[in-house]
């Protein structure tokens, strides 16, 4: 069975810092990845996924992911956060031998962004 | 384009009553599916849908019922709620089943069942 774990529930950064999230995932085939955000009350968005054409993923309103077989992540990044990057984000994993697109889901991390 | 409409928006329920959740899509996706969010587990699945006409079990389908009768709608039953059910709603569709399409969620529905 496939799952994703994603390493702390909440993140703080100082606006302009460096975000990292992290994500692993385990899966028994080369799987699809995904990163999603939600803000607050509202429903889920796509940031950004990866199907195997390129390792570096880049996504909307500057992040970015990297594909790291060897070490079974995917951990998001942005350069330099912004208030408007307070969100929550999930990470999940999608099965590419199953005809549905059924989706495992992190359990989220919670970006926080000070001044 | 509306996207996904689910309604209620919210909804406070006694145990033992029947509830449909709705969502409607206009984008005429094929896939559509339910999941239920709970502080710390994240989203998990509940029912999908392929295509109209035939629908699928996810991770966490006893209570939950559902049926595709045509592209654009997918409903979400609880035939008799229990506080356990207590949760956040979201239905999302995809243009296809296949596991590299993106998923499109809804705004979601808050549920409470005392």
């Amino acid at each position: 069975a496939q799952s994703v774990t994603q390493l702390g529930s909440h993140v703080s950064v100082s606006e302009g810092a460096l975000v990292l999230l992290r994500c692993n995932y385990s899966s028994s085939v080369p799987p699809y990845l995904f990163w999603y955000v939600q803000y607050p009350n509202q429903g889920l968005q796509l940031l950004l996924k990866y199907t195997s054409a390129a390792t570096l993923v880049k996504g909307i309103n500057g992040f970015e992911a990297e594909f790291k077989k060897s070490e079974t992540s995917f951990h998001l990044t942005k350069p330099s956060a912004h208030m408007s990057d307070a969100a929550e984000y999930f990470c999940a994993v999608s099965d590419r031998t199953g005809t549905a697109s059924k989706l495992t889901f992190g359990t989220g991390t919670r970006l926080q962004v000070t001044l | 384009i509306a996207g996904i409409t689910q309604a209620p928006t919210s909804q406070i329920l006694a145990a033992g009553r029947r509830m449909t959740l709705r969502c409607t899509q206009d984008m005429r996706h094929n896939a559509m599916y339910w999941y239920r969010q709970d502080l710390g587990l994240g989203l998990r699945l509940i029912h999908y849908s392929n295509t109209a006409g035939t629908t699928g079990k996810g991770e966490v389908p006893d209570g939950y019922s559902v049926s595709r009768a045509n592209t654009d709608d997918f409903p979400l039953t609880l035939a008799s709620a229990v506080p356990s059910q207590t949760s956040v709603y979201f239905c999302a569709s995809s243009d296809h089943a296949g596991g590299y399409n993106e998923q499109f969620f809804g705004p979601g529905t808050r549920l409470t069942v005392l």
